[in-house]
């Protein structure tokens, strides 16, 4: 069973529309949450973090968590064609993991005009 | 803030060259680094974690002769894939953090053995 798991994709919406992403883990003592937004042949950019349960907004991006359900979500407000990229959710372990992230497969989102 | 950046940015050598990549925390101290290659179409395979003054923690399956990881500072961690093969080619890419922070990558290094 893989530790971290996203929605299989890809997902494909219209601009204007909100864009879904959704990530479970396994690892009920994980402390800190991450999504990445990584455009082809280049590397993963930090969009957002979040370490407590509820809603984290910024912008058009909202990052929601769950502990209990060990579920973590982003949502993207009026999408545009440059948010089209593979989103990586990672989830970072307490104790002494060195801030190890553990990382999904990512969701291939394409926003179509 | 919160800038890394990996150098070069693009390798093409020969079989057998080793080659030697650098990541810079350019405005912050990293406390730990962290090494990753990404075949394509493929998620991020974290191949070694490091501490500045501390041997590199290897992941299981990566070979510590072959990648050599030396971080000297606070602020700059190197990747050495030594005789280097073909099947060494890969997209390497470094990350860095501080503390609790996130971590933060650098662009990537490309690396092509012919």
């Amino acid at each position: 069973q893989k530790e971290v798991e996203q929605n299989s994709g890809p997902l494909s919406v219209p601009e204007g529309a909100i864009a879904s992403l959704n990530c479970t883990y396994s690892d009920r003592g994980s402390q800190s949450f991450f999504w990445y937004r990584q455009y082809s042949g280049k590397s993963p950019e930090l969009i957002m973090s979040i370490y407590s349960n509820g809603d984290k907004e910024d912008g058009r991006f909202t990052a929601q968590l769950n502990k209990a359900s060990q579920y973590v979500s982003l949502l993207i407000r009026d999408s545009q064609p440059s948010d089209s990229a593979t989103y990586l959710c990672a989830v970072r372990a307490g104790g002494t993991s060195y801030g190890k992230l553990t990382f999904g497969q990512g969701t291939i989102l394409t926003v179509h005009p | 803030g919160a800038v890394v950046s990996q150098h070069p940015s693009w390798v093409i050598c020969k079989s057998g060259t080793s080659v030697k990549i650098e990541c810079r925390s350019l405005d912050f101290q990293a406390t730990t680094m962290f090494w990753y290659r990404q075949f394509p179409k493929q998620s991020l395979m974290l191949m070694a974690t490091s501490n500045e003054g501390s041997k590199a923690t290897y992941e299981q399956g990566v070979e510590k002769d072959k990648f050599l990881i030396n971080h000297a500072s606070l602020t700059l961690s190197t990747l050495t894939v030594t005789s280097a093969h073909p099947e060494d080619s890969s997209f390497y890419i470094c990350s860095a953090n501080q503390d609790v922070q996130p971590q933060h990558f650098g662009d990537g290094t490309r690396l092509s053995i012919l």
